[in-house]
């Protein structure tokens, strides 16, 4: 089975701070991966997806990720955050032989507020 | 436009009163799934469908019941709802050709006394 991790639970920064979110995951098969975003009252909305090739994956508003197979890994970053980017992220993995990739499994999510 | 979308957004009802929230998609995607957003837990799955008449279990089955008639609806059944299914729940379709990228509904807000 598999499972996702957010360490960070809660992140305060200030506007312009350079942001990290990690996210690991536990499968050892093939792989989807992706980071969303939830902005307050909000649905959830894809910031980027890793599928396949360049392990390194850019998003939108300036978002981009870093798949490090070997550890399991697909941080989220941005190097300057701005207050518009308070909101939830989620990270989120899919994994090919689970009900024919429609098996997802979330992160609990890690809550980032930007400070003006 | 590309939606997906749910009924009712907020509901409000009592312990063992059957309900139903209805979830409908415009994009003819074969998948479509069902979560629960609760505080510290993230999205939990609770079914999935791959295609019509096609559902499986995710993590959070016990107690909602799902059917796939159609491709587009994707209900959501709560044959007698209890407190503990106080949540948040989003419907999200998603397809091969979009590389699996969920599409979520509004969300629906359940509160059971």
């Amino acid at each position: 089975a598999q499972s996702v991790s957010q360490h960070n639970h809660h992140v305060i920064l200030s506007e312009a701070a350079s942001l990290e979110l990690g996210c690991n995951y536990s499968y050892g098969g093939t792989v989807n991966l992706f980071w969303y975003v939830q902005y307050p009252g909000q649905h959830l909305q894809l910031l980027l997806k890793y599928f396949s090739g360049d392990p390194l994956v850019k998003g939108i508003k300036g978002f981009e990720a870093e798949f490090i197979k070997s550890k399991f890994s697909f941080n989220l970053r941005k190097p300057s955050v701005q207050w518009s980017d308070t909101a939830e992220y989620f990270c989120a993995v899919n994994a090919g032989d689970s009900g024919g990739y429609q098996k997802v499994t979330f992160g609990t999510g890690t809550k980032l507020q930007v400070i003006p | 436009e590309a939606q997906v979308t749910q009924n009712p957004r907020y509901l409000i009802t009592v312990t063992g009163k059957k309900l139903t929230v209805t979830c409908s998609q415009n994009m003819n995607h074969e998948y479509m799934s069902w979560y629960r957003q609760d505080p510290g837990l993230g999205l939990r799955q609770i079914y999935y469908s791959m295609n019509v008449e096609v559902t499986d279990k995710g993590d959070v089955p016990e107690g909602y019941k799902v059917s796939r008639k159609e491709k587009r609806n994707f209900p959501l059944i709560l044959e007698s709802p209890s407190p503990n299914q106080t949540s948040l729940y989003f419907c999200a379709s998603t397809s091969p050709e979009s590389s699996y990228e969920q599409y979520f509904g509004p969300g629906t807000r359940l509160t059971v006394t």
